[in-house]
């Protein structure tokens, strides 16, 4: 089965500078990636997801870039702000086969002020 | 729209015993995934329900079990509670394919004495 890596397991970075997350994935026909931010004691919500089909992906501070080859994706976070700090979750699935998802094992993000 | 809810929120059982935890997915949504999160393993798929049928199961053992009923409302059953049960069980809906949005519930915290 599909199994996805992710690191750092967790990043500490000063308010304004930027934030790299990287995962890699081992099954080739995986084809779908989300991202999701995990707040302390909530639930994880969907933040950014990029298909296969797509080299990268943009939301204002957040951006997540896919490369099919190297079998990995990451997720950067421009100018960082305190509110962005959370354990953030890659996943990766096989689209229209329903949903199982495989997830990282999570960065702990701290941003400090 | 209200979220997806689950009950209970806490849960303390002993071994060996079994525990059935209940999901409620958003209105309209047909897919239903239950997840496992524990602080080293991250979240672990358990299985996807879609129109009461499972659809897909991750690599847990028989003892997990789940169901899904006529108005996408889920369970899942956990029978002869080991020590190593105890964790986070999230669920989560979506409309129906894997590149439609998952929401998550808030969890049920499941502690095995």
């Amino acid at each position: 089965g599909e199994n996805v890596e992710q690191h750092p397991s967790t990043l500490s970075v000063q308010e304004g500078d930027s934030a790299v997350i990287k995962c890699t994935y081992s099954d080739s026909a995986s084809n779908y990636f989300p991202w999701y931010k995990q707040e302390l004691g909530k639930r994880p919500q969907l933040i950014i997801d990029i298909r296969s089909n797509v080299g990268e992906k943009k939301d204002q501070r957040i951006a997540v870039t896919l490369n099919k080859t190297a079998k990995h994706f990451s997720l950067h976070i421009t100018e960082t702000q305190p509110e962005d700090s959370a354990v953030y979750f890659c996943a990766a699935s096989i689209q229209f086969t329903g949903n199982q998802f495989y997830f990282g094992t999570g960065t702990s993000l701290t941003v400090i002020p | 729209k209200a979220g997806v809810t689950q009950t209970p929120r806490y849960l303390i059982k002993t071994r060996g015993q079994q525990v059935t935890l209940s999901c409620s997915p958003i209105s309209g949504h047909r897919s239903v995934s239950w997840y496992q999160q524990t602080p080293g393993q991250g979240l672990q798929f358990l299985f996807e329900y879609f129109s009461e049928t499972q659809r897909n199961k991750g690599n847990f053992p028989g003892r997990f079990s789940g169901r899904q009923f006529s108005n996408s409302r889920s369970e899942m059953n956990v029978s002869t509670l080991e020590l190593g049960d105890s964790a986070l069980y999230l669920c989560a809906s979506s409309l129906a394919s894997s590149t439609d949005t998952q929401y998550f519930g808030p969890g049920t915290r499941l502690t095995v004495l």
